[in-house]
């Protein structure tokens, strides 16, 4: 059975750091694109960042410079590092391979 | 980056009867490679998103064929034949044909 579940949310102060990971089982993370898409509380969707197959790696103009995509082959894991954070980053992180395939979702909440 | 518009952003329907959404870029989503990249996805309450529909027409495994995809260029439709209660949700339209991908705002849909 393919899956994703996501992990590494949680409350964390303004301009802190967190990691996000996305644990895989039933596919290979580096044979597909794999995504990262939030969504604020009661809000739409917004596109994070993305990582092809072949490695490269796009980030939504909110985030470049203080997210960090990769994955771990070696645990099939998919990661966002994440910088900086700011309150308007308060979502829950999805992650998803190929848009097909969705986690359940980890809330990260940025707040003093 | 481009605007994607969807309309309407809320939508009441009798059970059995169509519904549409219509999705509008602002730029043609037509690629370098001929393709064209708009994605439709659904999220039931509470649930993550699920996709429905991919490459304008494409429908994914599993979903019932009264959902369907269409349209060229900047201006795309999905349609849903004869609305069931299942069907409740809120639905997306994502282009990924330039970067970065971006999201409409969403249409909720419920049951008059």
């Amino acid at each position: 059975e393919v899956r994703l579940v996501e992990s590494g949310g949680g409350l964390i102060q303004p301009g802190g750091s967190l990691r996000l990971s996305c644990a895989a089982s039933g596919f290979a993370v580096s044979s597909h694109y794999m995504s990262w898409v939030r969504q604020s509380p009661g809000k739409g969707l917004e596109w994070v960042s993305v990582v092809f197959d072949g490695g490269s790696r796009f980030y939504a103009d909110s985030v470049k410079g203080r997210f960090i995509i990769s994955r771990d082959s070696s645990k099939n894991t998919l990661h966002l590092q994440m910088d900086s954070l700011r309150p308007e980053d308060t979502a829950v992180y999805y992650c998803s391979r190929d848009l097909w395939l969705w986690g359940q979702g980890t809330l990260v909440t940025v707040s003093s | 980056d481009v605007v994607v518009t969807q309309s309407p952003l809320s939508l009441s329907v009798t059970l059995g009867q169509p519904a549409s959404i219509s999705c509008r870029s602002g730029q043609s989503l037509v690629s370098s490679t001929g393709d064209t990249y708009l994605t439709w996805l659904q999220q039931r309450p509470g649930q993550s998103p699920r996709r429905l529909i991919y490459k304008v027409s494409n429908r994914d495994s599993g979903v019932p064929d009264r959902f369907s995809g269409s349209g060229s260029d900047t201006d795309f439709t999905l349609r849903i034949s004869r609305v069931e209660a299942e069907d409740v949700g809120v639905y997306y339209c994502i282009q990924q044909t330039h970067w970065p991908w971006t999201f409409g705002q969403g249409t909720r849909v419920d049951i008059k």
